[in-house]
């Protein structure tokens, strides 16, 4: 089993759905989980991240954790043609191993006007 | 400008030839990285290095090397490039610290190995 798992999709959305992206994971070492987006021919910049279980929002977006099932999500709601792109979840652990960050696969998201 | 700079942006090299892809920042970050990213795979670690005098691999090394010239300037080399290196590879900077780390990536480099 890998340390992160992720649906790749592709998931397709009309213009204002609410998004749901999700990954699992195995290691309950991880304490910091974070989302990139990755637009085509570019690299994964960072959404969000949240420290330990809890929920975060940041505008359209919000991040949650629950550590006791080992999952997290990204919920982005009103969706545009602009958060078309490719989602990568990402986990560390805190202190000196913070630095070493475990990926899912990414999930490719198209939201159709 | 760009903060985290790749060169070149896309590449194709025959096997067994060598290669080098080059990273630059401006960010001032000690930290930075070198990543692969395939499809059905995803983000995979090569090396990394926390200062100028360190060096370390990462989960996928074989068949790598690097170089870190300056606090600003880090090198990839393939010495003998082989087709299953093709892929899209991602310089990555972080500013260090115990607590959580954004790391800022490079926009990428097309590698093609024929």
């Amino acid at each position: 089993q890998k340390e992160v798992e992720q649906d790749p999709g592709p998931l397709s959305v009309p213009e204002g759905a609410i998004v749901s992206l999700n990954c699992t994971y195995s290691n309950s070492a991880f304490q910091y989980f974070m989302w990139y987006r990755q637009y085509s021919r570019k690299g994964p910049e960072l959404l969000m991240y949240t420290y330990s279980s809890g929920n975060k929002e940041d505008g359209r977006f919000t991040a949650q954790v629950d550590k006791s099932s080992k999952y997290i999500s990204l919920f982005i709601r009103d969706s545009q043609p602009s958060d078309s792109a490719t989602y990568l979840c990402a986990m560390s652990e805190s202190g000196a191993g913070s630095y070493q960050l475990t990926f899912g696969k990414g999930t490719k998201l198209s939201v159709i006007p | 400008d760009a903060d985290v700079t790749q060169t070149p942006r896309n590449r194709i090299t025959k096997t067994g030839k060598r290669i080098m892809l080059e990273c630059s920042q401006t960010k001032g970050h000690d930290r930075m990285y070198w990543y692969r990213q395939d499809p059905g795979l995803g983000l995979r670690l090569i090396y990394y290095s926390f200062d100028v005098k360190d060096i370390n691999k990462g989960e996928i090394s074989d068949g790598y090397s690097v170089s870190r010239q300056a606090q600003a300037k880090f090198s990839l080399s393939l010495e003998s490039a082989i087709p299953n290196q093709t892929a899209l590879y991602f310089c990555a900077t972080s500013e260090g610290g115990s607590g959580q780390e954004t790391q800022y990536f490079g926009p990428g480099t097309r590698l093609l190995v024929l």
